[in-house]
């Protein structure tokens, strides 16, 4: 079964734009949906968006639209998500997590999750 | 303001009985499956319960889930102290996934 290892914390300036990275081992994410999930200290898990690798087609939680993008490397073999325009209520601990095997629609729910990346926004 | 509402706390001794319920409208849990993710502290979430009332391989039938119309419940059976943990229910809203605002689970 595909683990998903982040990269690490990250401590961002207000305005900044902020990447994280979400990366397969043991396999390729070509057969999966990606999700991206923010937990904001203190606070309850929010939806960010999703992509499916093989189509390369993501969506995006309407809050978030227009300052977040989700994408893929070639080899589909690590998921990105990106965030823009940086605000100290952007930190939070970001999780990736991926469906189960084949379940392109998420219809199974988030099966396996990366151990989570804390991004800090602060001047 | 969480699109799905559950009790902020929820409590009990081991052995016991505790449900956790989840409500929403007809945008979501009313349409679409529910869900239901584990989280212990400074943890990644863990998939309990999908489709509803599904469990995961690995997760044990202490766990179950149901749905009626707008509502969920997650049902712990046999209450043990590792249960000690926050619970979300999901669910699909307008191709977005929304989440309660979280269940937070004393054992006793």
């Amino acid at each position: 079964q595909v683990q998903l290892v982040q990269s690490g914390a990250e401590v961002k300036k207000p305005g900044s734009s902020l990447k994280v990275s979400c990366k397969a081992s043991g396999g390729a994410l070509s057969d999966y949906t990606i999700n991206w999930v923010r937990q904001a200290p203190g606070q309850g898990l929010e939806w960010i968006g999703g992509i499916m690798p093989m189509f390369g087609t993501a969506k995006y939680a309407q809050k978030l639209q227009g300052r977040v993008t989700i994408s893929m490397d070639g080899s589909l073999s690590t998921a990105y998500m990106e965030l823009s325009s940086l605000r100290s209520e952007d930190t939070a601990v970001y999780f990736c997590a991926r469906t189960a095997y084949g379940d392109y629609a998420a219809r199974e729910g988030l099966a396996s999750w990366g151990q989570g990346t804390l991004v800090t926004v602060s001047s | 303001q969480s699109v799905l509402t559950q009790p902020p706390s929820a409590s009990g001794t081991p052995g016991q009985r505790v449900t956790i319920s989840c409500s929403g409208s007809s945008s979501n849990i009313g349409s679409d499956y529910v869900y239901w993710y584990q989280q212990v502290p400074r943890t990644a979430p863990k998939l309990l319960i999908y489709r509803n009332n599904q469990r995961p391989s690995g997760v044990p039938d202490r766990f179950s889930g149901s749905k009626s119309g707008t509502s969920a419940s997650l049902v712990i059976s046999g209450l043990r102290s590792e249960d000690e943990a926050d619970y979300y229910c999901a669910a699909w809203d307008d191709s977005q996934v929304v989440f309660g605002g979280g269940t937070k689970l004393t054992v006793l």
